[in-house]
């Protein structure tokens, strides 16, 4: 079974804070993915990467960053938290292919956000 | 503009009744999937169901069915004979492509789905 697991799955932090949430899948998957998870708005596509060393901003990139030094790990930087940013946070992964049909995406736990 | 809409924030349901939850979806691509997820309260996504647009049959899996009208763009789950376990929020999403890279999911605002005993 594939598995994606998430550092925290709660986490309370102070206006401008650094903050790390990390991702990690163990199935070798080439695609990886943030997500913020907020009430009446879905989902949301922070950054995806589908390489090591790759990154791409999704839909609300905007005072995120993310790394991916190594295949299975997906860290998404808060460089300064702010209250804005409390929300769910959940990580996802998915092989890549061309063409992919019914291919899901894989998803940690998720990480809900406290910004003070 | 919205790619994928559920227009139901939230339903009530009596046990054992069939429920159906919408969605309508946005894309000028021939070539598109569509999923439903399941999220309970302890906050994993759970994958439900998937309906290629190439898929002449609605797909099923189990108690779940997805009416798939492609004239009317519209995706909507079927759940057959509800239990309480079904309490939960769920969300539609699409992946629109063939994508050469990363399948990149759109999701909708979700549904809040609660099964009275």
């Amino acid at each position: 079974d594939v598995k994606v697991t998430q550092s925290s799955r709660y986490l309370v932090k102070r206006t401008g804070e650094k903050v790390f949430l990390e991702c990690v899948q163990d199935m070798d998957h080439e695609n990886m993915f943030w997500y913020r998870q907020d009430p009446g708005l879905g989902l949301r596509l922070i950054y995806f990467s589908y390489d090591v060393k790759m990154k791409e901003k999704g839909d609300i990139p905007e005072g995120y960053s993310v790394s991916r030094e190594k295949k299975e790990r997906f860290s998404l930087i808060l460089e300064s938290a702010s209250t804005n940013q409390t929300s769910m946070y959940l990580c996802a992964s998915t092989r890549a292919r061309s063409w992919a049909g019914e291919e899901t995406q894989y998803f940690g736990p998720g990480t809900r956000l406290l910004v003070l | 503009a919205q790619k994928i809409t559920q227009t139901q924030p939230g339903m009530f349901v009596q046990e054992k009744e069939a429920v159906t939850l919408d969605c309508t979806y946005d894309t000028s691509d021939q070539s598109y999937g569509l999923f439903w997820y399941k999220q309970p309260s302890s906050g994993e996504m759970i994958f439900l169901i998937y309906q290629g647009s190439y898929d002449e049959q609605n797909a099923t899996e189990g108690r779940y069915s997805l009416n798939f009208q492609k004239a009317r763009k519209s995706a909507n789950l079927v759940i057959s004979a509800s239990q309480l376990g079904d309490s939960a929020m769920y969300f539609c999403a699409m992946r629109e492509g063939p994508d050469q890279g990363a399948q990149k999911l759109v999701f909708g605002q979700g549904t809040r789905l609660t099964i009275n005993p």
